[in-house]
Protein backbone atom coordinates (compact mmCIF):
# COMPACT_ATOMS: atom_id res chain seq x y z
CA UNK A 1 0.00 0.00 0.00
CA UNK A 2 1.18 3.57 -0.93
CA UNK A 3 1.16 5.62 2.10
CA UNK A 4 0.65 9.39 1.37
CA UNK A 5 2.07 12.24 3.63
CA UNK A 6 1.14 15.65 3.52
CA UNK A 7 2.52 18.76 5.08
CA UNK A 8 2.14 21.24 6.35
CA UNK A 9 -0.76 20.29 8.47
CA UNK A 10 -2.53 23.22 8.56
CA UNK A 11 -1.14 26.44 6.56
CA UNK A 12 -2.06 30.04 7.96
CA UNK A 13 -2.38 32.54 4.96
CA UNK A 14 -4.44 35.33 4.57
CA UNK A 15 -6.44 36.33 1.42
CA UNK A 16 -4.43 37.07 -1.29
CA UNK A 17 -1.29 34.86 -0.29
CA UNK A 18 0.11 32.13 -2.29
CA UNK A 19 -0.31 28.28 -0.44
CA UNK A 20 1.25 25.45 -1.41
CA UNK A 21 0.59 22.27 -0.19
CA UNK A 22 3.12 19.21 -0.23
CA UNK A 23 2.00 15.66 -0.67
CA UNK A 24 4.55 12.81 -0.45
CA UNK A 25 4.21 9.48 -1.34
CA UNK A 26 5.92 6.20 -0.07
CA UNK A 27 6.91 4.60 -2.97
CA UNK A 28 7.48 6.32 -6.39
CA UNK A 29 4.03 6.93 -8.63
CA UNK A 30 2.78 7.17 -12.06
CA UNK A 31 1.97 11.35 -12.41
CA UNK A 32 -1.15 9.64 -13.98
CA UNK A 33 -2.67 8.29 -10.65
CA UNK A 34 -2.35 11.75 -8.65
CA UNK A 35 -5.71 13.62 -7.62
CA UNK A 36 -6.11 16.28 -5.36
CA UNK A 37 -9.95 17.22 -3.59
CA UNK A 38 -10.81 20.35 -1.73
CA UNK A 39 -13.35 19.46 0.95
CA UNK A 40 -15.25 22.16 3.04
CA UNK A 41 -17.07 21.64 6.21
CA UNK A 42 -20.17 19.55 6.37
CA UNK A 43 -19.53 19.28 2.15
CA UNK A 44 -18.44 16.23 0.26
CA UNK A 45 -15.15 16.36 -1.30
CA UNK A 46 -14.90 17.88 -4.46
CA UNK A 47 -12.15 16.88 -6.97
CA UNK A 48 -9.60 20.10 -7.92
CA UNK A 49 -6.48 18.06 -9.59
CA UNK A 50 -6.36 15.32 -11.90
CA UNK A 51 -3.29 13.08 -13.37
CA UNK A 52 -0.58 15.35 -11.21
CA UNK A 53 -1.61 18.83 -13.11
CA UNK A 54 -5.28 18.42 -14.95
CA UNK A 55 -7.65 20.67 -13.30
CA UNK A 56 -10.92 19.43 -12.95
CA UNK A 57 -14.38 21.25 -14.45
CA UNK A 58 -14.74 24.34 -13.55
CA UNK A 59 -11.68 24.99 -11.12
CA UNK A 60 -10.31 28.27 -11.43
CA UNK A 61 -7.09 28.68 -13.07
CA UNK A 62 -5.48 29.94 -9.52
CA UNK A 63 -5.56 26.57 -8.62
CA UNK A 64 -2.39 24.16 -10.31
CA UNK A 65 -0.74 20.82 -9.44
CA UNK A 66 2.82 19.69 -10.24
CA UNK A 67 5.30 17.23 -9.11
CA UNK A 68 6.83 13.44 -10.40
CA UNK A 69 8.47 10.43 -8.60
CA UNK A 70 7.26 10.84 -4.87
CA UNK A 71 6.59 14.59 -4.45
CA UNK A 72 3.99 16.60 -5.63
CA UNK A 73 2.56 20.00 -5.02
CA UNK A 74 -0.53 21.47 -5.21
CA UNK A 75 -0.51 25.34 -5.37
CA UNK A 76 -2.77 27.54 -4.95
CA UNK A 77 -2.14 31.40 -6.41
CA UNK A 78 -3.54 34.59 -4.43
CA UNK A 79 -6.21 32.73 -2.23
CA UNK A 80 -9.50 33.69 -2.84
CA UNK A 81 -12.15 33.14 0.61
CA UNK A 82 -13.63 30.55 -0.91
CA UNK A 83 -10.63 28.65 -0.87
CA UNK A 84 -9.95 28.29 3.03
CA UNK A 85 -10.76 24.54 3.81
CA UNK A 86 -9.39 21.02 4.19
CA UNK A 87 -6.92 19.44 0.46
CA UNK A 88 -6.81 15.50 0.14
CA UNK A 89 -4.00 14.10 -1.91
CA UNK A 90 -5.13 10.48 -2.95
CA UNK A 91 -3.28 8.09 -5.31
CA UNK A 92 -5.61 5.62 -7.51
CA UNK A 93 -3.69 2.53 -8.10
CA UNK A 94 -5.12 -0.08 -5.79
CA UNK A 95 -5.48 0.16 -3.19
CA UNK A 96 -6.95 3.53 -3.37
CA UNK A 97 -5.56 5.77 -0.74
CA UNK A 98 -5.67 9.55 0.53
CA UNK A 99 -3.26 11.43 2.14
CA UNK A 100 -4.06 13.24 6.10
CA UNK A 101 -5.29 16.77 4.55
CA UNK A 102 -4.06 20.05 4.92
CA UNK A 103 -5.87 22.70 6.49
CA UNK A 104 -5.34 25.95 5.15
CA UNK A 105 -7.18 28.64 7.50
CA UNK A 106 -6.88 32.08 7.30
CA UNK A 107 -4.72 34.24 9.38
CA UNK B 1 -26.28 17.10 -13.83
CA UNK B 2 -24.74 14.05 -12.41
CA UNK B 3 -26.77 13.44 -8.41
CA UNK B 4 -25.52 10.94 -6.58
CA UNK B 5 -27.62 10.64 -3.15
CA UNK B 6 -26.80 8.22 -0.02
CA UNK B 7 -29.61 6.66 2.09
CA UNK B 8 -29.99 3.95 4.48
CA UNK B 9 -27.62 5.26 7.60
CA UNK B 10 -28.04 5.15 10.96
CA UNK B 11 -27.79 4.02 14.66
CA UNK B 12 -26.53 0.15 14.57
CA UNK B 13 -25.38 -1.58 17.49
CA UNK B 14 -21.48 -3.39 17.25
CA UNK B 15 -22.41 -6.70 15.32
CA UNK B 16 -25.32 -5.46 13.36
CA UNK B 17 -25.84 -4.76 9.75
CA UNK B 18 -27.14 -2.00 7.72
CA UNK B 19 -27.36 -1.64 3.77
CA UNK B 20 -26.32 1.85 2.56
CA UNK B 21 -27.88 2.28 -0.86
CA UNK B 22 -27.04 5.28 -3.71
CA UNK B 23 -28.90 6.33 -6.29
CA UNK B 24 -27.26 8.17 -9.05
CA UNK B 25 -28.95 10.19 -11.65
CA UNK B 26 -27.68 12.57 -14.38
CA UNK B 27 -25.35 10.34 -16.48
CA UNK B 28 -24.59 6.88 -17.90
CA UNK B 29 -24.66 4.68 -14.77
CA UNK B 30 -23.74 1.28 -16.13
CA UNK B 31 -20.72 3.03 -17.84
CA UNK B 32 -18.58 4.30 -15.14
CA UNK B 33 -17.02 2.03 -12.00
CA UNK B 34 -18.21 3.22 -8.78
CA UNK B 35 -16.28 3.84 -5.28
CA UNK B 36 -17.36 4.00 -1.61
CA UNK B 37 -15.21 6.00 1.01
CA UNK B 38 -15.89 7.10 4.58
CA UNK B 39 -14.42 9.66 6.71
CA UNK B 40 -14.89 9.27 10.95
CA UNK B 41 -15.61 12.22 12.47
CA UNK B 42 -13.24 14.63 12.37
CA UNK B 43 -10.90 12.73 10.67
CA UNK B 44 -9.48 12.04 7.00
CA UNK B 45 -11.01 10.37 4.27
CA UNK B 46 -10.87 6.40 3.86
CA UNK B 47 -11.13 4.76 0.58
CA UNK B 48 -13.19 1.57 1.45
CA UNK B 49 -14.36 -0.59 -1.61
CA UNK B 50 -15.06 -0.14 -5.90
CA UNK B 51 -16.97 -1.87 -8.07
CA UNK B 52 -16.68 -2.04 -11.68
CA UNK B 53 -19.00 -1.04 -14.28
CA UNK B 54 -20.58 -4.13 -15.04
CA UNK B 55 -20.70 -5.27 -11.63
CA UNK B 56 -17.58 -8.64 -12.46
CA UNK B 57 -14.88 -6.97 -10.63
CA UNK B 58 -14.93 -5.37 -6.67
CA UNK B 59 -12.25 -4.72 -4.48
CA UNK B 60 -11.91 -3.91 -0.91
CA UNK B 61 -9.62 -2.07 1.89
CA UNK B 62 -8.21 -4.84 4.21
CA UNK B 63 -10.24 -3.05 6.92
CA UNK B 64 -13.12 -3.91 5.97
CA UNK B 65 -12.85 -7.29 3.57
CA UNK B 66 -15.17 -10.06 4.64
CA UNK B 67 -17.05 -7.88 6.27
CA UNK B 68 -18.37 -5.39 3.78
CA UNK B 69 -19.53 -6.12 -0.41
CA UNK B 70 -20.41 -3.75 -2.54
CA UNK B 71 -22.78 -4.62 -5.32
CA UNK B 72 -24.55 -2.77 -7.82
CA UNK B 73 -28.05 -2.49 -10.09
CA UNK B 74 -27.65 -1.02 -13.58
CA UNK B 75 -31.64 -1.26 -13.88
CA UNK B 76 -32.35 0.83 -11.19
CA UNK B 77 -29.08 3.14 -11.11
CA UNK B 78 -28.38 2.43 -7.22
CA UNK B 79 -25.01 1.22 -6.15
CA UNK B 80 -24.99 -0.58 -2.50
CA UNK B 81 -22.87 -1.70 0.45
CA UNK B 82 -24.24 -4.16 2.56
CA UNK B 83 -21.66 -3.77 6.37
CA UNK B 84 -22.18 -6.73 8.54
CA UNK B 85 -20.22 -7.04 11.73
CA UNK B 86 -20.09 -3.85 12.25
CA UNK B 87 -17.70 -1.89 14.50
CA UNK B 88 -17.31 1.05 16.70
CA UNK B 89 -14.77 2.31 14.50
CA UNK B 90 -16.77 1.58 11.28
CA UNK B 91 -18.90 5.09 12.65
CA UNK B 92 -18.26 7.80 9.53
CA UNK B 93 -19.90 9.48 6.92
CA UNK B 94 -20.16 7.52 4.04
CA UNK B 95 -19.80 8.63 0.46
CA UNK B 96 -20.78 7.21 -2.67
CA UNK B 97 -18.47 8.54 -5.75
CA UNK B 98 -18.01 7.86 -9.32
CA UNK B 99 -14.98 7.28 -11.06
CA UNK B 100 -14.23 8.57 -14.35
CA UNK B 101 -13.95 5.69 -15.96
CA UNK B 102 -15.26 1.67 -16.11
CA UNK B 103 -12.65 0.26 -14.15
CA UNK B 104 -12.18 2.14 -11.07
CA UNK B 105 -8.40 2.99 -12.11
CA UNK B 106 -8.78 7.11 -12.60
CA UNK B 107 -9.77 9.88 -9.82
CA UNK B 108 -13.73 10.66 -8.11
CA UNK B 109 -15.07 12.96 -10.23
CA UNK B 110 -18.71 13.14 -8.43
CA UNK B 111 -19.40 12.57 -5.12
CA UNK B 112 -22.74 12.43 -2.89
CA UNK B 113 -23.31 14.43 0.29
CA UNK B 114 -22.55 11.92 2.54
CA UNK B 115 -24.51 9.78 4.71
CA UNK B 116 -23.51 9.28 8.13
CA UNK B 117 -23.18 5.68 9.83
CA UNK B 118 -23.27 5.16 13.91
CA UNK B 119 -22.06 2.20 15.62
CA UNK B 120 -22.81 2.32 19.19
CA UNK B 121 -24.49 0.39 21.93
Amino acid sequence: EIVLTQSPGTLSLSPGERATLSCRASQSLSSTYLAWYQQKPGQAPRLLIYRTSGRATGIPDRFSGSGSGTDFTLTINSLEPEDFAVYYCQQYGRPWTFGQGTKVEMK
Amino acid sequence: QVQLVESGGGVVQPGGSLRLSCAASGFTFRDYAMHWVRQAPGKGLEWVAVIWYDGTYKYYADSVQGRFTISRDNSKNTVYLQMNSLRTEDTAVYYCARDADKYGMRYCDNWGQGDLVTVSS
